[in-house]
C-alpha cells in the first residue's frame, strides 16, 4: 500500500514569495490534515478536510494562508506571501474515515525556510 | 477546548532501565488518545491508541500505555529501553462528540544511554 505522498520535500523561499505545498493521501482515505510542525513543537493542525468539505480550520492564518481538497483526493497547501515565521515542517497526514480511533498515516513532510 | 499536556520535554534513560512518558489530557468529552513516535529523519508512527476495549493498551516495540480517567493521564511506558527507542515521541487527543479534531502535545525526546 502506497503511503502519503508530499512534494516538495524541501523547499528555500524569500519572505514576501509565495510558495504552495501538495499532498496525496492513501488511496480510499476519506480525512485528510494539514499540520505545521515548527522545531521543537508538536504538531499544529491547520486544516482538517472530511472529503473536499473543511471540517475546522481555526488555526489556519486565513490572510496569507489557504489549501484546497477539490476532488476529495489530492490537496494543496498555499502560502501568500510567506513570512520568517512559516518556517517549519508542514505535514500531510490522512486518515480513513470521519471517525474516533482512526489512526492518522503522516507523509514526510515539507521542510520550509523562509529567508 | 481540549488540550494535551506532555509533562517532560526530554527523557534520558539508560539502555534496560523502565522508561515512562508522561501525558495528561483535557477534554469535555472523553477523548480517543494516541502516541505516535518520530525518529530522527523519518516520518510519525503509531505507536498505540487507547479505544475504551481496555485501559492497558499494548503497542509495537514493547510499549503500553494505561488510560486513568480519574487522573486525566494516558502515560505511555516500556519496561526495558533499546537504543533504537530514542526518538520524538507525542501524545495526541481526537476530541470526541462529533468533530474528532486532534490535538498534540509539545513531545518528549527519548535519550537513551549505552
Amino acid at each position: 500500500e502506497a503511503g502519503v505522498a508530499q512534494s516538495p520535500r524541501y523547499k528555500i523561499i524569500e519572505k514576501r514569495q509565495s510558495v504552495a505545498f501538495w499532498c496525496n493521501p492513501i488511496s480510499g482515505h476519506a480525512t485528510l490534515y494539514w499540520y505545521q510542525q515548527i522545531l521543537g513543537q508538536g504538531p499544529k493542525l491547520l486544516i482538517q478536510f472530511q472529503n473536499n468539505g473543511v471540517v475546522d480550520d481555526s488555526q489556519l492564518p486565513k490572510d496569507r494562508f489557504s489549501a484546497e481538497r477539490l476532488k476529495g483526493v489530492d490537496s494543496t497547501l498555499k502560502i501568500q506571501p510567506a513570512k520568517l515565521e512559516d518556517s517549519a515542517v508542514y505535514l500531510c497526514a490522512s486518515s480513513l474515515a470521519f471517525a474516533p480511533y482512526n489512526e492518522q498515516f503522516f507523509g514526510p513532510g515539507t521542510r520550509l525556510t523562509v529567508l | 477546548a481540549q488540550s494535551v499536556t506532555q509533562l517532560d520535554s526530554h527523557v534520558s534513560v539508560s539502555e534496560g532501565t523502565p522508561v515512562l512518558l508522561r501525558c495528561n489530557y483535557s477534554s469535555s468529552y472523553s477523548p480517543s488518545l494516541f502516541w505516535y513516535v518520530q525518529h530522527p529523519n523519518k516520518g510519525l508512527q503509531l505507536l498505540l491508541k487507547y479505544t475504551s476495549a481496555a485501559t492497558l493498551v499494548k503497542g509495537i516495540n514493547g510499549f503500553e500505555a494505561e488510560f486513568k480517567k480519574s487522573e486525566t493521564s494516558f502515560h505511555l511506558t516500556k519496561p526495558s529501553a533499546h537504543m533504537s527507542d530514542a526518538a520524538e515521541y507525542f501524545c495526541v487527543a481526537l476530541q470526541s462528540g462529533g468533530s474528532y479534531i486532534p490535538t498534540f502535545g509539545r513531545g518528549t525526546s527519548l535519550i537513551v544511554h549505552p
